[in-house]
């Protein structure tokens, strides 16, 4: 079974607006998320990563909020730039899996100009 | 400084036929994915190999796939007797310690077709 759900499956946003992706995971044994950012014909690159040691993690346009009593975690960037079109792929470690990263299906994000 | 490497970039085969995937990991790390990523299915963990120990091949839809890592560097992952539904990208990462809690490295994937 899917691990970690993500939503939504596309997100069409203006340039300037704010994206937002959100992830639920069941397995409470997870602590580390991190979301990776994909463009066409290129593998995943790390984005922004949290433990769950806190509720918000912040880079530049991007924050993780983290919610560890609804297990859930999402993406936000701010000011949204064609240049962030991509596709988003949010993922879960933890517990006797180590080193394994369980993903959500991934969110296809278009910023229109 | 370079990246995950990956061979071939594409690969199209005949149901049936075997096939043999490269990857080549960032210098100096100890672990390495395996990954399969079909359309709107996400990344789908196959196998992970850390340092000297037995990899964790939990993710290896069937007993026709199969990995091997020599000399705790390259990789080539092995697909015996290809079928349509194997047809997918298939991603290479490393990472430079144990792997818990770190960045995950990805190479560019080799698209595989089973025709």
């Amino acid at each position: 079974q899917q691990q970690v759900k993500q939503s939504p499956q596309s997100l069409i946003v203006q340039k300037g607006g704010i994206s937002i992706i959100n992830c639920a995971y069941e397995n409470t044994a997870f602590d580390y998320f991190p979301w990776y950012q994909q463009f066409p014909g290129k593998g995943p690159a790390l984005l922004i990563a949290i433990r769950p040691d806190v509720s918000e993690k912040k880079e530049g346009r991007f924050t993780i909020s983290f919610n560890k009593s609804a297990k859930q975690f999402s993406l936000h960037i701010m000011d949204s730039q064609p240049g962030d079109s991509a596709t988003y792929f949010c993922a879960a470690m933890g517990g006797s899996t180590l080193g394994r990263l369980y993903f959500g299906r991934g969110t296809q994000l278009t910023v229109w100009p | 400084g370079a990246g995950v490497s990956q061979s071939p970039s594409n690969k199209v085969t005949e149901k049936g036929k075997d096939v043999e995937l490269r990857c080549d990991p960032i210098s100096g790390h100890t672990a390495l994915y395996w990954y399969r990523q079909s359309l709107g299915q996400g990344l789908e963990f196959l196998i992970y190999f850390q340092g000297n120990s037995a990899p964790d091949k939990s993710g290896l839809p069937s007993d026709r796939f199969s990995a091997e890592r020599t000399g705790g560097s390259v990789s080539t992952l092995t697909i015996q007797r290809t079928q349509q539904e194997d047809s997918a990208v298939y991603l290479c990462a490393s990472s430079l310690g144990q792997g818990y809690q770190e960045t995950q490295y990805f190479g560019p994937g080799t698209r595989l077709l089973v025709l």
